[in-house]
């Protein structure tokens, strides 16, 4: 049973637009997400994060929306670099009590020039 | 150090024979997690140090997998009589609290092949 899932394997947009990416999660329990960017033969590094308690969470050009009523949380990237193509990883903890992230399978995001 | 170093980088061995995995977390980070991840997943959660305590090793596949932090710093994964199956790339994780809503610095990985 996967409790953290994202949908699309891959999605490519032009350099300069707007890039969503998506996440959805199944077990209400979750209260802490976060974004990873993984390059390849590099292990993943943290982008972006965000508590239940809010709903939205802004760095630069990427921004994290969670909207918990649906169990979703999408990152949006603005605008997009060719720099940014990698496999993206949302992952999904509880705080009180747990300490494990479960990880979705990735989005492989490509940034055409 | 100033990352999360692991070693080797790429291990290949023969069906059967004995592996360890060697990872260095960031200095005086507490926890420390060891993820699994095959081609085209993401990381699954293995196992769970909190300084040199192994809190959870749910996630470990078999009894043929192993972890330990005695010192609570350097931690090996250790995997007995490799399988086809355990080909994957092991990812070490630490971050400086124990408890959820701590970000995971992750180390490069140790990308296993078993012939």
């Amino acid at each position: 049973d996967q409790q953290v899932k994202q949908n699309s394997p891959s999605l490519s947009v032009q350099e300069g637009r707007i890039s969503i990416l998506n996440c959805d999660y199944t077990n209400s329990m979750f209260d802490y997400f976060l974004w990873y960017k993984k390059y390849p033969a590099e292990g993943p590094t943290f982008l972006i994060s965000i508590s239940s308690i809010k709903d939205k969470n802004e760095d630069g050009r990427f921004t994290v929306f969670l909207n918990k009523s649906a169990k979703h949380l999408s990152l949006h990237i603005v605008p997009s670099q060719p720099g940014d193509s990698a496999v993206y990883f949302c992952a999904a903890s509880y705080t009180s009590g747990t300490y494990k992230y479960i990880f979705g399978t990735g989005t492989r995001l490509k940034v055409l020039a | 150090g100033a990352g999360v170093s692991q070693s080797p980088r790429y291990k290949v061995a023969k069906r059967g024979q004995d592996v360890a995995l060697r990872c260095d977390p960031i200095s005086g980070h507490v926890s420390l997690f060891w993820y699994q991840q095959a081609l085209g997943q993401g990381p699954e959660f293995l196992t769970y140090f909190q300084n040199e305590a192994q809190l959870d090793k749910s996630g470990l596949p078999s009894d043929r997998f192993f972890a330990e932090r005695p010192e609570g710093s350097v931690s090996t994964l250790k995997i007995q009589r490799t399988q086809q199956e355990d080909s994957a790339v092991y990812l070490c994780a630490s971050s400086r609290e124990g408890g959820g809503a701590n970000v995971l610095t992750f180390g490069a990985g140790s990308r296993l092949t078993v012939l």
